[in-house]
């Protein structure tokens, strides 16, 4: 079935580059996301790929995605106190569209 | 970008009583929303699809005569927790797709849920 994994804690210093990984199983999925909740709030997305990409960066988001491995990194530059939060991977299922999230990586950044 | 939005943001009731939680598109007609539910430091776990002017669809383990869900017109959905206990306190997201078919999601802002 679909599965999407990631690691539950990261913690960074203020200024290095974070990095958040995430494994999926469906090799079919077209659209792989980054999302990101801050304490008591909904989901915000970061950003997406397309699965016949292999990277894609926006401002201080990198996005690289092995297809073959079934592997999906977000890499934040300059990680900032403000990116403290919970980042979510997911991929758009095969099945009505409903997108399949990972457990979400707790980025904790200190001063 | 589009916007959703949910009713109330948290809400504190008593063990039996029945809570109504809405969630609204702002500027764009959803004929599919999704309701999710999240537990302490867990990941979002999608409780069932809101079809609008149809029966919702529920995920497998979801009691149906628990979580009443009605999506009477293209921009409301509402989820009534029915009889609530205790257990039932989590967090509750709705959220919309977007209409192009890239499988953006639009998330609500959540609602919390506390039952005494």
């Amino acid at each position: 079935g679909e599965d999407v994994e990631q690691s539950l804690f990261l913690s960074v210093r203020e200024g290095d580059s974070s990095v958040i990984n995430c494994t999926y199983t469906d090799s079919s999925s077209t659209y792989l996301y980054w999302y990101k909740q801050e304490p008591g709030a909904g989901l915000q997305l970061l950003t997406y790929i397309f699965s016949n990409m292999d990277m894609k960066q926006d401002q201080r988001l990198t996005v690289l995605l092995n297809k073959k491995d079934k592997h999906l990194s977000l890499r934040i530059a300059d990680t900032q106190t403000g990116d403290s939060a919970i980042y979510f991977c997911a991929e758009k299922g095969n099945q009505g569209g409903k997108l399949i999230f990972g457990q979400g990586t707790e980025l904790s950044v200190k001063p | 970008g589009a916007v959703v939005s949910q009713h109330p943001s948290r809400v504190i009731c008593k063990s039996g009583t029945s809570v109504k939680i809405e969630c609204r598109s702002l500027d764009f007609q959803a004929t599919t929303m999704f309701w999710y539910r999240q537990f302490p430091k867990k990941s979002l776990m999608l409780m069932a699809t809101s079809n609008e002017g149809s029966k919702a669809t529920y995920e497998q383990g979801v009691e149906k005569d628990k979580f009443l869900i009605n999506h009477a017109s293209l921009t409301l959905s509402t989820l009534t927790v029915t009889s609530a206990h205790p257990e039932d306190s989590s967090f509750y997201i709705c959220s919309a797709p977007d209409r192009k078919n890239t499988g953006e999601l639009f998330f609500g802002e959540g609602s919390r849920l506390t039952v005494l």
